[in-house]
């Protein structure tokens, strides 16, 4: 049974702490993204990949988060420092291929920043 | 302007009933439109997606796009108490992955 997988599933920090989630794509897929929602803001965007490469990041707030594919099988999103207004629910999903727009979300990471 | 709304408050309907959701869009360029159910504390699923005018059925589910118009529709049939989440709609330009979602709508089904 083929899904995303994320870690950590839940994540409590003190402000200005880094913070590092981590997702695995479905094996074969070749786009991923990041997605934080809140109640407010609903699911919104921070960055996106096509074959590792980002395409789109210009929902990420630049100064403080970063994301990254190191490999085919692994996706990082870092917050450095963090701050309560980035406590969310952040997602991760992955797509088939170019063209293929359906997406596969993980179970997310809920961060509270204290 | 929102690229995607959806206004609606909380939609409950009685068991058995026919819930109806609606999403509009502000992107004339877009192509491809989804239906994702969130249950509370839980990732989003999809469950439908359409792209051409008209309606297309899946189950209890039926989606409804009018280009023209530039809405799309969630109609779900015979609702069932575990049909109680959140609807999600998100729309794409073609080959662009990048989904754009409204803020959702919650249905609640009364037994």
């Amino acid at each position: 049974d083929a899904r995303v997988t994320q870690t950590p599933r839940h994540k409590v920090t003190e402000m200005g702490q880094e913070v590092t989630m981590r997702c695995q794509p479905i094996l074969g897929h070749n786009t991923v993204f990041w997605y934080r929602q809140t109640m407010m803001q609903g699911l919104e965007l921070l960055a996106y990949f096509r074959n590792r490469a980002p395409l789109d990041d210009s929902g990420m707030p630049k100064d403080r988060f970063s994301a990254e594919m190191p490999d085919a099988t692994l996706a990082t999103l870092k917050i450095q420092p963090s701050e309560p207004r980035d406590s969310a629910v952040y997602f991760c999903a992955s797509g088939p291929r170019q063209g293929q727009e359906t997406q596969y979300f993980g179970p997310g990471t809920r961060l509270l920043v204290l | 302007q929102k690229e995607v709304e959806q206004n609606s408050g909380p939609l409950s309907v009685p068991e058995g009933a026919i819930a109806s959701l609606n999403c509009t869009y502000s992107d004339r360029g877009s192509q491809s439109f989804f239906w994702y159910r969130q249950y509370s504390g839980k990732s989003p699923e999809l469950i439908m997606f359409i792209y051409s005018n008209g309606d297309k059925e899946d189950g209890r589910f039926t989606a409804q796009l009018n280009k023209a118009s530039q809405y799309v529709s969630l109609l779900i049939r015979d609702s069932q108490p575990s049909d109680s989440a959140t609807y999600l709609c998100a729309v794409t330009r073609y080959g662009n992955n990048r989904l754009a979602f409204g803020k959702g709508n919650q249905v609640v089904v009364i037994p």
